[in-house]
């Protein structure tokens, strides 16, 4: 069975720019979160979709964006891009993102130059 | 944001020894879990405990749920070669509708000497 994908798995970005990052949950799970890793740290909480809908939200400002698609992928969306957004993105999906365990995909590397 | 205290930040031993390693936090969680992650991946769980004063084992890897539910440790025993990795601990509150998300510590970086 697939585990959690996520596209791309590597990303330069110039300042200013908007950046899709995407995301497939393994087969049957309908909640899918989002988290930022900078280097040296723990993965911090972006957000959270459960059937299409936005459960959670962590403390990143307004610029950080994400929806949910009818088959449960999501795509978080980051727009007028900073040098400081540079980190890992992971993506976790679960069966329903309430009291059932996460499962991380490999993430995304965004570079910001 | 908010990041679980963890300690130690690294850990540099031989094989075959044995590891410990943990984590406090000034609230409460109702849920303790421990996950590895190597270099250029996700992290992946290792260990789940849900109750105050749990105790569960996964092979040679062993968590507790700290009975002030603010603490929690995760015991590595033999250590070989490929437990190398970071170790993150992560706690999640289940009160106030706040269940979706996790607050992960800032890791251990576990080195094994063959």
């Amino acid at each position: 069975d697939a585990g959690v994908t996520q596209s791309p798995t590597h990303l330069i970005k110039t300042r200013g720019q908007h950046v899709t990052l995407r995301c497939s949950p393994i087969s049957g799970h309908k909640s899918v979160s989002w988290y930022q890793q900078v280097l040296g740290q723990g993965p911090q909480f972006i957000f959270q979709y459960y059937e299409k809908e936005e459960r959670g939200r962590g403390n990143f400002p307004d610029r950080f964006s994400a929806r949910q698609f009818p088959n449960y992928s999501s795509e978080l969306n980051v727009n007028a891009l900073l040098l400081g957004d540079s980190a890992l993105y992971l993506c976790a999906s679960s069966l329903t993102g309430g009291l059932t365990e996460a499962f991380f995909g490999q993430g995304t590397r965004l570079t910001v130059v | 944001g908010q990041q679980l205290n963890q300690s130690p930040q690294s850990m540099f031993i031989q094989e075959g020894e044995d590891v410990s390693m943990n984590c406090t936090s000034s609230s409460i969680f109702n849920t303790w879990l421990w996950y590895k992650q190597d270099p250029g991946e996700g992290p992946v769980l290792l260990i789940a405990l849900y109750k105050a004063g749990e105790l569960t084992s996964n092979g040679r890897l062993t968590a507790q749920f700290g009975i002030t539910r603010k603490d929690s440790f995760l015991n590595i025993s033999a250590s070989i070669p490929s437990d190398v990795g970071i170790y993150f601990c992560a706690g999640r509150d289940e009160s106030g509708g706040s269940n979706y998300k996790l607050t992960f510590g800032k890791g251990t970086l576990l080195t094994v000497n063959p």
